[in-house]
């Protein structure tokens, strides 16, 4: 079965450094999206993407965040200066179908995010 | 904006015990509204989903009914296993194309033998 895959798994960095976060969503799939959970709170929308631009973007998702689809299969997130409260699980998830609202998004096992 | 208001664990049951686990959400329309679960160590994992007013959902022995009325999706199983023990999260998307899903906060729910 198809599935959205992750690395790293778990990633630990310095307060102030720049980290990548790599996702391959689902091929056949338009629409990805990046989420975050920090520690026992509920998982967070940050950006979602569909051909090759933001679509749409949360609060959180500020100036340090960026997203980008480098080839035809990765999609990364990257954290500029990365703070404390950066410290999150973040989830990778992909849909697929444009304008049809029933189809589910289907996540990634998640990268931890520690900040030190 | 949109919101999901979900019970808060965590959840304690016996093995066989009935569940459920309430969900209400705000939202302009009609949203399509799925539960998410994620067990211990894992990932995000597709439960049920609903699209519409009344559909009723069955997987894995949890089903769910999606109340327009009363703005409400609720999960239930009729007899828990300890390996349903992990967090479950009510979820809402509203619009077509690249809209994120809204989540509640999760409810932990523990199944003790």
């Amino acid at each position: 079965e198809p599935e959205v895959t992750q690395t790293p798994s778990h990633q630990v960095t310095q307060m102030g450094q720049e980290v990548i976060l790599r996702c391959v969503p689902i091929s056949n799939h338009l629409y990805f999206y990046w989420y975050r959970q920090i520690l026992g709170q509920k998982v967070e929308f940050l950006v979602s993407f569909y051909n090759n631009e933001i679509s749409e973007k949360s609060e959180i998702f500020d100036d340090q965040f960026s997203v980008e689809r480098p080839d035809g299969s990765n999609f990364t997130l990257k954290i500029r200066s990365t703070k404390l409260e950066d410290s999150a699980m973040y989830f990778c998830a992909s849909r697929n179908q444009a304008g049809v609202t029933n189809t589910e998004a289907f996540f990634g096992q998640g990268t931890r995010l520690t900040v030190v | 904006g949109n919101s999901v208001t979900q019970m808060e664990g965590p959840v304690t049951l016996s093995e066989e015990a009935f569940l459920t686990i309430n969900c209400t959400y705000t939202a302009t329309g009609y949203p399509s509204l799925f539960w998410y679960v994620q067990y211990p160590g894992e990932g995000l994992q597709l439960l049920l989903k609903a699209t519409k007013a009344d559909d009723k959902g069955s997987n894995k022995g949890f089903e769910d009914t999606y109340r327009k009325e009363t703005t409400s999706f609720h999960l239930e199983k009729g007899s828990v296993q300890v390996s349903d023990s992990a967090v479950y999260f009510c979820a809402l998307v509203q619009g077509g194309g690249a809209d994120g899903l809204t989540f509640g906060k999760g409810t932990h729910l523990i199944i003790q033998p």
